[in-house]
C-alpha cells in the first residue's frame, strides 16, 4: 500500500551505460516530480509532470528524459550515464492545485555510476 | 528567487535536551513552508508544515511557527530522543507560472542524538 513506490531502490552500474527508474503513485495526484539529492544531501527538482504533461523543466542535462504514460506513473531514462550522475533521485507527487498542498516522496532509488 | 537557509549541522545533543534548527526563507509572494526528515536510509517524509504567517505546524513533538515578519521557520522541540537523530529539510512552496509549483529545500540540517 505505499503512497509512491520507485524502482529499482539500489542501482550499480558502468560509465556510458543506459538505465531507467520507474515510479508510481496510488494516491490519485496529478502532479509527479523527479529529485536529485547529491552527496551533500542537497535537493534540487528536475522536473515535473501534470496529467502527463511537463511543467516544469529545471536545468537537466537532455540525458534525462522523464516519461509519463499516465498521471499515476514518472519514469526516468538517463542514456550514457557519467560518474557526477551519482545521486539519490527522488520521485514525488502533490494534488495538483494549491501550494499548501504536501509533495509526498518515495524512498529514493541510490544511483552509483561506477 | 526563491530560497532557504538552514543552520549548518551536525548538531548532536544529549536526550531530553531542546533542540532549534534555525530556517529563514526569501520568497517573492506567499509561500507555504515544511519541514521534512530523512532518516539513515530512508526517503524524505513530511514533518509539519504551515501555510500562512502565524500558523503553527506540529507533529511528534515538533514544532515550528511561520514568522513572516523574520521570514522564518524555525524547528523546535522539548526533549529530543535517539530516534530522533535525522536530517531535517526546511522548504518552501510557492505558486510558479501556471500550475507549475515545486519545492526549494534548504541544505539539510544533520542531528544527532546521543544518549
Amino acid at each position: 500500500d505505499t503512497a509512491v513506490s520507485q524502482t529499482p531502490k539500489y542501482l550499480v552500474t558502468q560509465m556510458g551505460n543506459d538505465k531507467s527508474i520507474k515510479c508510481e503513485q496510488n494516491l490519485g495526484h496529478d502532479t509527479m516530480y523527479w529529485y536529485k539529492q547529491d552527496s551533500k544531501k542537497f535537493l534540487k527538482i528536475m522536473f515535473s509532470y501534470n496529467n502527463k504533461e511537463l511543467i516544469i523543466n529545471e536545468t537537466v542535462p537532455n540525458r534525462f528524459s522523464p516519461k509519463s504514460p499516465d498521471k499515476a506513473h514518472l519514469n526516468l531514462h538517463i542514456n550514457s550515464l557519467e560518474l557526477g550522475d551519482s545521486a539519490v533521485y527522488f520521485c514525488a507527487s502533490s494534488p495538483m492545485l494549491g501550494v499548501g498542498n504536501t509533495i509526498y516522496f518515495g524512498e529514493g532509488s541510490w544511483l552509483t555510476v561506477v | 528567487g526563491n530560497s532557504v537557509t538552514q543552520m549548518e549541522g551536525p548538531v548532536t545533543l544529549s536526550e531530553e535536551a531542546f533542540l532549534t534548527i534555525n530556517c529563514t526563507y526569501t520568497a517573492t509572494g506567499y509561500p507555504s513552508l515544511f519541514w521534512y526528515v530523512q532518516y539513515p536510509g530512508e526517503g524524505l517524509q513530511l514533518l509539519l508544515k504551515a501555510t500562512k504567517a502565524d500558523d503553527k505546524g506540529s507533529n511528534k513533538g515538533f514544532e515550528a511557527t511561520y514568522r513572516k515578519e523574520t521570514t522564518s521557520f524555525h524547528l523546535e522541540k522539548g526533549s529530543v530522543q535517539v530516534s530522533d537523530s535525522a536530517v531535517y529539510f526546511c522548504a518552501l512552496r510557492e505558486k510558479g507560472t501556471g500550475t507549475a509549483s515545486k519545492l526549494t529545500f534548504g541544505t539539510g540540517t544533520r542531528l544527532q542524538v546521543t544518549l
